[in-house]
């Protein structure tokens, strides 16, 4: 069966300081690969995602980026974090089939102070 | 107006109640449809995944999906404590899994 792990769970950090979020994928290849962040209270918003090794799809402006190194890696970083990028982040992946869905982390909290 | 409208709640009812929860939608090219539950400080579990009008069940849960009244409905019946979470429904247009749009999510809590 397949299991996605994130790392860490929780992360208090310093406005300013640089960020990297890990997730990883076991029991599938050439998974698709998603980061949301989900902010208290709302909706989960889609960061980026990822069809294939070093392909990544930005879907909104900020000074987060995302990387692909491996298969069943990726990686959320940051060079210098905002107070705004406080949150729940969560990785997700999906089978790269038809008629598929996405299956979640168990998410990295976000302080930054 | 958000693609996807989901009533916030909180939500509160007693043990052993139907609940419905629900979501309307804009985008008639939605025909993937879905439903996660949300425990606190936890990712996400898919509950329920249906492809466009009609029902789904699943033991106490059930999916419904109106696609002519642009609505979907997640009923919960003999509702236990265990069900209290945040529920979430997703849709997409197309047949891959790459652009899911989310409702902001219900959060419900069952009161024994």
């Amino acid at each position: 069966s397949q299991t996605i792990h994130q790392w860490p769970a929780t992360l208090v950090q310093p406005v300013g300081s640089p960020l990297s979020l890990e997730c990883t994928v076991e029991g599938t290849s050439n998974p698709n690969l998603y980061w949301y962040r989900q902010a208290a209270g709302r909706g989960l918003q889609l960061l980026f995602y990822s069809v294939g090794i070093g392909q990544i799809s930005s879907e909104v402006p900020q000074n987060l980026s995302a990387s692909r190194p491996q298969d069943r890696q990726f990686i959320l970083s940051s060079k210098k974090l905002l107070l705004s990028d406080s949150g729940f982040y969560l990785c997700a992946w999906s089978p790269t089939g038809l008629g598929e869905t996405q299956y979640f982390g168990p998410g990295t909290r976000l302080l930054v102070l | 107006q958000k693609e996807v409208e989901q009533d916030p709640g909180p939500l509160s009812v007693p043990e052993g109640a139907i609940v419905s929860l629900n979501c309307t939608y804009s985008n008639s090219a939605f025909q993937y449809f879905m439903w996660y539950r949300q425990y606190s400080r936890k990712g996400p579990e898919l509950l329920m995944y249906t492809y466009s009008s009609g029902n789904k069940e699943d033991g106490r849960f059930t999916a419904q999906v109106d696609k002519s009244s642009k609505y979907i409905s997640l009923f919960i019946r003999d509702s236990q404590p265990s069900d209290s979470a945040t529920y979430l429904c997703a849709m997409s247009a197309s047949p891959g899994a790459q652009k899911l749009v989310f409702g902001q999510g219900t959060r419900l809590t069952i009161n024994p």
